[in-house]
């Protein structure tokens, strides 16, 4: 799986638009870009993924560049629950249902009220 | 509530013991994964199973080994323990076919005496 290099922090003002950036310059032309998030200790949670086209649900939006080196994650209205570390994942689809998640550091993103 | 149970939620043992981790995927979710997540090496995925048949390997040592039940539970055992074992194991679940997400359980927390 291609490598991701994110910030390692980021604060955003309660209310705001959150946006994480995601670097992944070796990607295949194959592989998904997916989005989790972690809150504290609990178990991680899936935001979002995307092949190609930009991509929205109820709780964020993808962006993915033309030449699929480097997405934003798109937090519209940041909370105080949104505190968490998202990671940003670049995998392989080989079929037959998700594949291993190849988890980096992530970005330990800090809503301020 | 993702609908993936884990048992038991902590677990506390010594150095050179053996332990057994459980997991209940969603209803109708075929495919079981475990990670570790340990301070030093982050969120690791260590195995996937599909359907009761070993699927993918990670960063899974020798000295633990998992299995996939007909009822489609699985286990997660570990043994010889050393203190570095001393993690959270999360397992998650997915759906059958397509690039899809992780639905993860809450963890078990282990710590190695």
């Amino acid at each position: 799986d291609a490598k991701t290099t994110q910030p390692t922090s980021m604060d955003c003002a309660e209310g705001r638009a959150a946006n994480l950036p995601c670097n992944h310059s070796t990607i295949s032309g194959n592989e998904y870009v997916y989005w989790y998030r972690q809150i504290h200790s609990q178990g991680p949670q899936y935001i979002i993924h995307g092949l190609k086209n930009n991509e929205t649900n109820e709780m964020a939006s993808l962006i993915i560049t033309e030449d699929r080196k480097s997405s934003t994650l798109i937090l519209p209205h940041a909370t105080l629950r949104d505190t968490a570390v998202y990671y940003c994942i670049v995998s392989l689809y080989s079929g037959g249902g998700a594949d291993g998640l190849t988890f980096g550091k992530g970005t330990h993103l800090i809503i301020q009220p | 509530d993702s609908g993936v149970t884990q048992t038991p939620k902590h677990l506390i043992t010594a150095t050179g013991q053996r332990v057994t981790l459980r997991c209940s995927p969603r209803s109708g979710d075929l495919s079981v994964y475990w990670y570790q997540q340990s301070l030093d090496q982050g969120l690791q995925f260590l195995i996937q199973y599909y359907n009761g048949e070993e699927r993918a390997k990670g960063n899974i040592l020798e000295r633990f080994s998992a299995q996939q039940f007909p009822d489609l539970h699985s286990e997660l055992n570990l043994s010889s323990l050393e203190l570095g074992d001393s993690a959270l194991y999360f397992c998650a679940s997915s759906v059958v076919e397509g690039p899809n997400e992780q639905f993860f359980g809450p963890g078990t927390r282990l710590t190695v005496l």
